[in-house]
């Protein structure tokens, strides 16, 4: 049983170029979370989704970030338009399985 | 709203000593978990162990166990024998399962090395 997978682990974008960041959950996981790492930070919630709805987003900036979760397929992070301040971690992890079980992250760097 | 506290940025403890990691959290609800979880330079957050709120005995994995102060809102994280492969960020993170949304609320880590 694979665990949850994320790819790219590495991305560089130049500013102003969009990133998408996908996730694959584990098998018979349906809920699937995003959080994003600050350099020296701990991990931030930024939206949690099912199939095909966003369940809570809360946490997610209101401009250029975008998240789905499609029926078929990985889900997907986008971000527009990206600024040097979106460089960090980004984290998947899937449940259900109290706690959730984390992806290996995807490192962005925007130059 | 919930909120993690982890008072210690930065620790350190030799070898095969055991040393103890704080962690305080708040909350209004009666049910929730409380989870340590372990980053290692790899970055991969790897799960420690957990603890329900409404169980009274402090878990315990292997070297790893907890001391859960209920009404102190306090959840610290004992490591035994400590190990080299120890060395690691460790998060507290707080969780209120709300109509299945496993929502984790972490703290600011604290970084331990151990010395060989």
């Amino acid at each position: 049983n694979a665990g949850v997978m994320q790819n790219p682990r590495h991305l560089v974008r130049r500013r102003g170029q969009e990133a998408r960041l996908r996730c694959s959950p584990m098998k018979g996981h349906s809920h699937v979370y995003w959080y994003r790492q600050l350099p020296e930070e701990g991990l931030k919630f930024m939206v949690y989704l099912q199939k095909e709805n966003i369940i809570d987003e809360s946490g997610m900036p209101k401009e250029r970030f975008s998240a789905e979760f499609p029926k078929e397929g990985p889900s997907i992070l986008r971000i527009q338009q990206v600024v040097r301040g979106d460089s960090a971690a980004y984290f998947c992890a899937s449940s259900p399985g109290l706690g959730p079980y984390f992806g290996p992250g995807t490192r962005l760097l925007v130059l | 709203a919930q909120t993690v506290t982890q008072s210690q940025p930065e620790m350190s403890v030799q070898e095969a000593e055991t040393v103890t990691l704080s962690c305080t959290y708040d909350t209004s609800e009666s049910n929730y978990y409380l989870f340590w979880y372990k980053q290692p330079p790899s970055r991969q957050m790897i799960l420690v162990i957990r603890q329900e709120a409404y169980k009274q005995q402090n878990a315990t994995e292997n070297r790893f166990s907890v001391n859960f102060q209920k009404a102190a809102k306090s959840f610290s994280l004992k490591i035994s024998d400590s190990q080299l492969g120890d060395t690691a960020m460790y998060f507290c993170a707080s969780l209120i399962s709300n109509f299945g949304n496993e929502k984790l609320t972490f703290g600011t880590g604290t970084r331990l090395t151990i010395i060989p």
